[in-house]
Order: structure tokens, then sequence, then C-alpha cells
């Protein structure tokens, strides 16, 4: 099966301070993304990568970056972290082409910036 | 702008009752619809999927019927159970993005 792993569980930052989180997918897997997931609001798209290198912004790309160097390693980076991103972040992969499988999530970081 | 509209946010539903949950979209280049099953602490996970050139697919008591005509799609689990018990979220996909577009999530509660 396809595994999907994100770093930390749970996290606390201070405001201001910059963040990463990491996801790293077994399966080689082209797409990646990142979610963040909030009651009521569902999955929201914060930035995805089609390919090492690569990125495009989803929904919600303010505040946050994203950096690609391995095909198996997807990070996110919020710069300088505040207390509305405090959240539910979720990792996703699928590969590329064909009909589309679903994706694979990991386990979910959830962030809290006091 | 939500792409796809779900409903109802939560659900409580007796044990061996039958949970519906319903989503609807505008996009129709949308072409591949999936339900997501979450756990607490865990991430979402394929439950069933859907192309709309059927209406219905049935997998063991989980079903999705499906209404192109209406745009709309719901999930229906038959004799639900307690261990059913999760945050249920339907999504679409078509070929123009690269990306899943998710509702906003049903929490339902099996009562036993």
């Amino acid at each position: 099966d396809v595994k999907v792993t994100q770093s930390s569980r749970y996290l606390v930052k201070r405001t201001g301070e910059k963040v990463f989180l990491e996801c790293v997918q077994d399966m080689d897997h082209e797409n990646m993304f990142w979610y963040r997931q909030d009651p009521g609001l569902g999955l929201r798209l914060i930035y995805f990568s089609y390919d090492v290198k690569m990125k495009e912004k989803g929904d919600i790309p303010e505040g946050y970056s994203v950096s690609r160097e391995k095909k198996e390693r997807f990070s996110l980076i919020l710069e300088s972290a505040s207390t509305n991103q405090t959240s539910m972040y979720l990792c996703a992969s699928r590969p590329q082409g064909g009909p589309p499988s679903g994706y694979t999530f990991g386990s979910g970081t959830r962030l809290t910036v006091v | 702008q939500q792409q796809v509209k779900q409903s109802p946010q939560s659900l409580i539903v007796q044990k061996g009752g039958i949970s519906i949950i319903n989503c609807a979209y505008e996009n129709t280049a949308f072409d591949y619809f999936p339900w997501y099953q979450q756990f607490p602490g865990k991430g979402p996970a394929l439950l069933i999927a859907i192309r709309p050139d059927v209406s219905e697919k049935k997998e063991g008591r989980f079903t999705i019927s499906f209404n192109k005509s209406a745009k709309q799609f719901s999930l229906h689990i038959m004799d639900s159970q307690p261990g059913d018990s999760a945050t249920y979220f339907c999504a679409a996909y078509g070929d123009t993005g690269n990306q899943f577009y998710f509702g906003t999530g049903t929490s339902l509660t099996v009562i036993p």
C-alpha cells in the first residue's frame, strides 16, 4: 500500500516563527498536495506539485510556500506563522495520468500557533 | 467559491438505519466523484467512487447514487453501524485541473 508519512502529528509554534511541515511518500507518485482542514470549511488546497521543483498555487496559498527538491518529499513552509494558521494540515499524493485514482492522504499534522 | 456543496454538516442515525449524504456540483467538466471517510486522528481514505456514465455504484453497505442531469450525487450507508461514525467528504475531479475539489464534510454519528 502507498504510504504517505507526515513527520509530526502535533506541533505548537509561536507567532512569527518559520514552520516546516514535512511529507514523504513511498510509491513514486508524481503529484503531491497540501491541504488544510478546518471545521465547516472542509479541505482547502494550499499548494500542489506535479513534478520535482514544480509547484502550483491552490485556493489559499497566502502565507505559505512549498518545496519539492526530491520526488518523494513535499514540504510546506509557513514563512511567519500566525494564529489564523492554526489548523489540521493534510498531505496527499497520487500518480500521474490515466483515470484518476484517489488520493492517498497522510494522517495529518495538527498545528497550533500561539 | 465552493465547487462542491455538501449537506448535511452533521448527521445522527440509529444503528441499522440508512445514512444519506448529498453533494452537488456545477462544473460539467467533472468526471470522477469519490467519497472519502475520515476517522478521528487519521487522514481521509477513499471509500467509493463513481464516474458519470453510471447512475449507481454499490460496494457492500455503501452506495453512490448519481444524477447527471441534476448535477448531484449522494452516499447511502445501509444498515449503519457505530463503526461507520466518521467524517465523510465528497469530492469531484476533472481532467482540466489536477486537483480534487472537496465538499465541506459531514460528521456522521451512529447511535447504538
